[in-house]
């Protein structure tokens, strides 16, 4: 039961890098979601992902770029790192955007920028 | 704008103790509040509440809504150390974005 599964778990960058945070869920959902949690400020949304196909900026999109590659993985990539990046990064899925369904969150990557 | 506020942000108590933990809202279009324990890692989830007035209980935690008076409580009893954790509250929205507003967490410590 994989359910959502996103690498790396840990990653340190520096100033300028770029990279790329992988998610992929195996329940055939159609919603897909990153956030971000930071101290005291609880969970963010950055992007989101309604349906394959589509994205749409959440609450603080500035400096993330996403794919959704195919109804199964959704990827966030940082173009440039920055210092203020430095969180926790939640990917997410849930059934569609229409019902009442929980969300299903992985089990979180850890961003350190430098 | 919609927000969620819960309170307080971080409580300690000791084995036995009941707590209560407060989640008020202001969103347009209400559909549903949810309830998640997070521990190290991803949140997982403990309740839906779509109705308000009616309960929801699994083991020692229970919740309950009022959507008149635009808040939700999860109520724990008999607590114990496994309890410790960040509890969180969102609120599932049918605005434009269909998106989940987290509140910032209660975290709450239990000691033996």
């Amino acid at each position: 039961n994989a359910g959502v599964t996103q690498t790396p778990k840990f990653q340190v960058l520096k100033t300028g890098q770029s990279m790329t945070l992988q998610c992929a869920q195996d329940m055939n959902h159609n919603s897909m979601y990153w956030y971000r949690q930071d101290p005291g400020m609880g969970l963010r949304l950055i992007y989101y992902s309604a349906s394959e196909g589509t994205t749409d900026k959440g609450e603080v999109p500035n400096g993330y770029n996403v794919s959704r590659l195919n109804k199964r993985e959704f990827s966030l990539r940082l173009e440039s790192a920055a210092p203020s990046q430095t969180s926790v990064y939640f990917c997410a899925s849930k059934p569609d955007r229409y019902s009442g369904n929980t969300i299903y969150f992985g089990e979180g990557s850890w961003l350190t920028v430098v | 704008e919609d927000k969620v506020v819960q309170s307080p942000l971080s409580l300690v108590v000791h084995e036995g103790d009941t707590v209560t933990l407060n989640c008020s809202y202001e969103v347009t279009n209400f559909r549903s509040l949810l309830w998640y324990k997070q521990e190290k890692k991803a949140p997982t989830f403990l309740f839906m509440l779509t109705s308000s007035g009616i309960e929801k209980k699994s083991g020692r935690l229970s919740s309950i809504l009022d959507k008149k008076e635009l808040f939700s409580i999860l109520n724990i009893t008999a607590t114990q150390t496994g309890d410790s954790a960040v509890y969180l509250c969102a609120v599932d929205t049918t605005s434009g974005t269909y998106k989940y507003i987290f509140g910032t967490g209660t975290r709450l410590k239990v000691l033996a």
